[in-house]
């Protein structure tokens, strides 16, 4: 079956840019989705096919994918930015999650 | 604006059948090209995907769920439900349900992502 690796954890110092990778066999081939996870909260998608943002989340947020690894970017990283994040893909109709990254703005 | 939220017993005991409902305002779950879909999330962990079913009525489920899983439509009340039989502590979670676009694009298909949840059910199964 399909997997997404995830690291466990990203650090980053307050205003600087965090990368969050996903990785996958040929995942440049699929599209890729991001969610962040707050606290208590639900998870909200914050990008979608790979690279689009949907209405409301800031342009800090982007995304890039290539070959075995997607990729999100958090610019001007905030401490509001502080969150799980987790990538998505479509594998022959199954839907399948990365295992998670938190992310810590220092 | 589409609206979901999930309801249903908080404590289900060991071996009995997990019953959740996802009640859909403003939309129709009969309409569009969506997936109506169940996650949940062990405490401290991952999201772990449960299952879809799609506007055509067609289902698929996490194969290591499937022999237990059933998800369903009920479009008089425009809600969607989960069904888990014989649960077990492991089956202890908070649950989502959510949805996501796809359909056709040219000769192929696309997913936009989940872009609309429930805010969760937590569902605890002692051991």
């Amino acid at each position: 079956s399909y997997e997404l690796t995830q690291p466990l954890s990203v650090s980053v110092a307050l205003g600087q840019t965090a990368r969050v990778t996903c990785g996958g066999s040929n995942i440049g081939s699929k599209f890729v989705h991001w969610y962040q996870q707050k606290p208590g909260q639900a998870p909200v998608l914050v990008i979608y096919k790979g690279v689009y943002r949907p209405s409301g989340i800031p342009e800090r947020f982007s995304g890039s994918n290539s070959e075995n690894t997607a990729t999100l970017t958090i610019s001007r990283a905030q401490v509001g930015d502080e969150a799980d994040f987790y990538c998505q893909v479509w594998d022959s109709s199954y839907v399948i999650f990365g295992g998670g990254t938190k992310l810590t703005v220092l | 604006q589409v609206q979901l939220q999930e309801s249903g017993p908080g404590l289900v005991k060991p071996s009995e059948t997990l019953s959740l409902t996802c009640t859909v305002s403003g939309g129709s779950v009969s309409s569009g090209s969506y997936y109506w879909t169940w996650i949940r999330q062990p405490p401290g962990k991952g999201l772990e995907w449960i299952g879809y079913i799609y506007h055509t009525g067609n289902t698929n489920y996490n194969s290591s769920l499937k022999s237990r899983v059933t998800i369903s439509v009920d479009t008089s009340r425009n809600q969607l439900s989960l069904k888990l039989t014989s649960v077990t502590a492991a089956d202890t979670a908070m649950y989502y349900c959510a949805r996501e676009t796809g359909g056709p694009f040219g000769s192929g298909w696309t997913y936009y992502g989940m872009d609309v949840w429930g805010q969760g059910t937590t569902v605890t199964v002692p051991s």
